[in-house]
Formats: C-alpha cells, structure tokens, sequence
C-alpha cells in the first residue's frame, strides 16, 4: 500500500499565482488533515475533513481553501499566493483521530 | 485555548545513553496520547501511543509514561543510537474531539 501520497514535493510559486496540492490515500479512512510546518515550529492545522464532502477550518485557514469531493482525496489550494504561504505542507489521515495519523511525506513550496 | 507543550526544545545524548523527552498537556479531557518521529526531509512516524487507562506502555526500546494527576507525558528511548537524531512531537486527543493536538517538539541530537 501506497499510504498518504503528496503531490507535487516541491513548488515554487510567484506572488499572486494559485496552485493545488493533492493529498492521496489508499487506507480508506475517514478523517483527511492539512497541516503546515515553519521551520523551528510544530504543526499548525489548516483544514481538516471528517468525511467525503465535508471540510472544516483549523487554527489557521487564511489563504486557503480544501475540497474533499472524494473519500480518498483531500485538495488543498492555494487562490493568491503570498510569501508568508512558504512552508512545508503535510497531508495526514486517519480512520478515528484515537487510531492516530498517518502522515505524508510533505510539499515543500516557496513564495518568491 | 488549550495546548499540548514541551518543556525542552533541544536535548543532546551520547550515543547508548537513554533520553527522556517531556510533554505537558493541559487539557484534562484528553484520553489518548502518540509520540511521533519526525526526521529531516520526511514525514512524522508514529512511534508509540497510550491511553489514560494505562501510565506506562512499552515499545521495542521505547517507553510511554502518563501522569494523569500532573498532566505529563515522556517518552523513554533506551541506548539511544544515532538513527534516533529526529524531532520528537507529543500529540493528543480526547473528549471526542475530531482532531490531534500537536505539541512544538524536541529536537534529539544524538552523539557518537
């Protein structure tokens, strides 16, 4: 099994431009998370999603927008890139949060 | 709002020496407690979990105590090795709650 696939690893987006990251898995859980990591930081929550067609804000959804149009993908985009949108981006999965995550490997973006 | 922290953000060991990493959480609903990896470039890994039924779990050279009376959690990693070096994040759940709180975590840096 492929688990929690990211794509692309790497972007580089100039100031104004819009992308989408795409989050993949093949465990059939329920629960799909956007997190953001800044170096010498934790993760912050973006958005979250507790099923197909259903999606929620987190702690800093600014910026962003995500869609879950199905169960095994979780969209993440990006309208108007801004520099501060530099990170590291993880997609993460689970069937219930008490079964734990399992995380992608990461998209690394920079906003020039 | 409440969080879930850590009290050391950097720990250096020799290697074969044990590491403690601590974790201080202050939401008392919380039930159920992981400890994730995190190497350079990758994802976070889980690496052990516990829930408050229990105050100690083991794993193959590691080991989870809770202290429900204080709101501590540490992870134990036994004759550390240099495939230790990793940033180390405690996370939470509990109260239903549709999501894991992530603490800042501790970079392990191990010695030869």
């Amino acid at each position: 099994n492929a688990g929690v696939t990211q794509t692309p690893k790497f972007r580089v987006l100039k100031t104004g431009q819009s992308m989408t990251l795409l989050c993949a898995q093949d465990m059939n859980h329920e629960y799909m998370y956007w997190y953001r990591q800044d170096p010498g930081m934790g993760l912050r929550l973006i958005h979250y999603s507790v099923g197909e067609g259903t999606t929620a804000k987190g702690e800093v959804p600014d910026g962003y927008n995500v869609s879950r149009l199905k169960k095994q993908n979780f969209l993440l985009g990006l309208e108007s890139a801004a520099p501060s949108q530099t990170s590291v981006y993880f997609c993460a999965s689970s069937y219930f949060p008490r079964n734990g995550y399992t995380f992608g490997s990461g998209t690394r973006l920079t906003v020039v | 709002g409440e969080s879930v922290g850590l009290h050391l953000p950097t720990l250096s060991v020799q290697e074969g020496d044990n590491s403690i990493i601590n974790c201080a959480y202050s939401n008392s609903a919380s039930d159920y407690f992981i400890w994730y990896k995190q190497e350079s470039g990758k994802g976070p890994q889980f690496i052990i979990d516990i829930r408050s039924n229990m105050d100690k779990r083991q794993g193959q050279r590691v080991t989870v105590l809770l202290n429900k009376t204080v709101k501590h959690l540490s992870l134990q990693i036994a004759a550390t090795q240099p495939g230790d070096s990793a940033v180390y994040f405690c996370a939470e759940t509990g109260g239903g709650s549709e999501k894991l709180v992530f603490g800042k975590g501790t970079k392990l840096t191990v010695n030869p």
